[in-house]
């Protein structure tokens, strides 16, 4: 079974320009998690989806991050413009249930 | 604030020895608890968990112990193994809810 996958694994940027990350979840997996992990910190949940419908969205900066999931599979998360505090990494998860399956994530460093 | 604690930012065992990682939480309304483990440039993988109707669930050499009263769960890894060595990150649910709340993780370091 393959796993969750994202892309890409890295990025650098500078600040105020705009990036975006792309995961696609286990098959069959309807719930669909975007994390953001700082260097020393636990992943902390951006948005949930269910499907294609958003069950949590309340931990989301939305002046500046943004994410769909317009078919009820594949996601993306944009950052736009990014600030030096959104280097971190970006983990998608997928789950049938509580059980989460994290993909590889993605390492932001703005500069 | 922090809901889940992990007081250790790191460990270090003998191969062969018990690892035991610690992990305290505030929120009485948790229900379920997992253990994550992490290795350097991978997504945490899950390795066990634990409902709040049990106090101890075991798989293979990793056993997860629940304190309700005492708001704390241990993960145990005996015998610890080198490849063992990496990030664990506690993390709890509440209410069935899929939302899962992380600790900072415990980095361990298990010598040969």
């Amino acid at each position: 079974e393959a796993g969750v996958a994202q892309s890409p694994r890295y990025k650098i940027i500078e600040k105020r320009q705009s990036v975006a990350f792309w995961c696609n979840p286990i098959s069959g997996h309807a719930t669909l998690y975007w994390y953001q992990q700082i260097l020393g910190q636990g992943p902390k949940l951006l948005i949930q989806f269910q499907n294609n419908g958003v069950v949590d969205d309340s931990q989301l900066p939305k002046d500046r991050f943004s994410a769909e999931r317009l078919k009820g599979v594949d996601s993306t998360l944009k950052i736009q413009p990014a600030k030096l505090e959104d280097s971190a990494v970006y983990l998608c998860a997928s789950s049938t249930g509580v059980d989460q399956y994290f993909g590889a994530g993605t390492r932001l460093s703005v500069l | 604030d922090q809901q889940v604690k992990q007081n250790s930012p790191s460990l270090s065992v003998q191969e062969g020895r018990i690892s035991i990682l610690n992990c305290d939480y505030t929120n009485s309304m948790f229900d379920y608890f997992l253990w994550y483990k992490k290795y350097p440039a991978e997504g945490p993988t899950f390795l066990i968990s634990i409902s709040s109707i049990k106090d101890k669930n075991e798989d293979g050499r990793f056993t997860v112990f629940l304190n309700k009263s005492a708001k704390h769960l241990s993960l145990h890894i005996v015998p610890s193994q080198p490849g063992d060595s990496a990030v664990y990150f506690c993390a709890a649910s509440a209410g069935g809810s899929e939302k899962l709340v992380f600790g900072k993780g415990t980095k361990l370091t298990v010598n040969p």
